[in-house]
């Protein structure tokens, strides 16, 4: 069974850092890219950053401003995401998502098959 | 770059079929099969529903389809169901600085 078990979340104040960790089991995980999606309350879904299966291939959403940082460790089956100069608008359940198909050092195609329950980060003073 | 658009809410009674929309650019939804929906209940994660415009992953209901034409794509919902009352969000791969947009997210509301 896949599963996907988000950590590191909780209250930090305006500017500060947090760093969320990502727990993959009953897959592959070396053969998968990854993302982080978040939601902030009550909104929309925003994708927040992926990495392809060997880390070659990085990206980040254009409002993160180079602030956050997504790497993964293959050997221990985990993908984090540390997240710098936090501010009001990074108030949001981040999630860490599969990509739907098994791929050799490609960039996402947007389509997420499995989620976390996802960790939730308050930024507030 | 700009978000795909969705509209914020649609409705329909119990059996009828029902499409929601959404619209974007030849850079991403009109450019490429990559086409997704999600379908979320509130407080739970999102289920991806529909893949590569029309694949549904295993386990879907047959109910969900989708479509594309031109820059828009479209799900549509048959026979719909009470317990189909939750939120629909779409997403494409997309050409532009980063290969990932998201709609906006549509209420489903079953009258």
């Amino acid at each position: 069974e896949v599963q996907l078990v988000e950590s590191g979340g909780g209250l930090v104040r305006p500017g500060g850092s947090l760093r969320l960790s990502c727990a993959a089991s009953g897959f592959t995980f070396s053969s998968y890219t990854m993302n982080w999606v978040r939601q902030a309350p009550g909104k929309g879904l925003e994708w927040v950053s992926s990495i392809s299966s060997g880390g070659t291939y990085i990206y980040y959403g254009d409002s993160l401003k180079g602030r956050f940082t997504i790497s993964r460790d293959n050997t221990e089956n985990s993908l984090f995401l540390l997240m710098n100069s936090l501010g009001a608008d990074d108030t949001a359940v981040y999630y860490c998502v599969r990509d739907v198909k098994p791929t050799v050092e490609r960039v996402t195609a947007g389509a997420f098959d499995f989620w976390g329950q996802g960790t939730m980060v308050t930024v507030s003073s | 770059q700009s978000a795909l658009t969705q509209p914020a809410s649609v409705s329909g009674s119990p059996g009828q079929s029902l499409t929601i929309s959404c619209t974007g650019t030849s850079s991403d939804v009109g450019g490429y099969d990559h086409v997704s929906w999600y379908q979320q209940y509130p407080g739970k994660a999102p289920k991806l529903i529909i893949y590569e415009v029309s694949h549904r992953p295993s386990g879907v209901s047959i109910r969900f389809s989708g479509s594309k034409s031109g820059n828009t794509a479209s799900l549509t919902i048959s026979g719909l169901q009470a317990e189909d009352e939750s939120d629909f969000y779409c997403s494409s791969y997309t050409s532009g600085i980063t290969p990932v947009v998201f709609g906006g997210g549509t209420k489903l509301t079953v009258l």
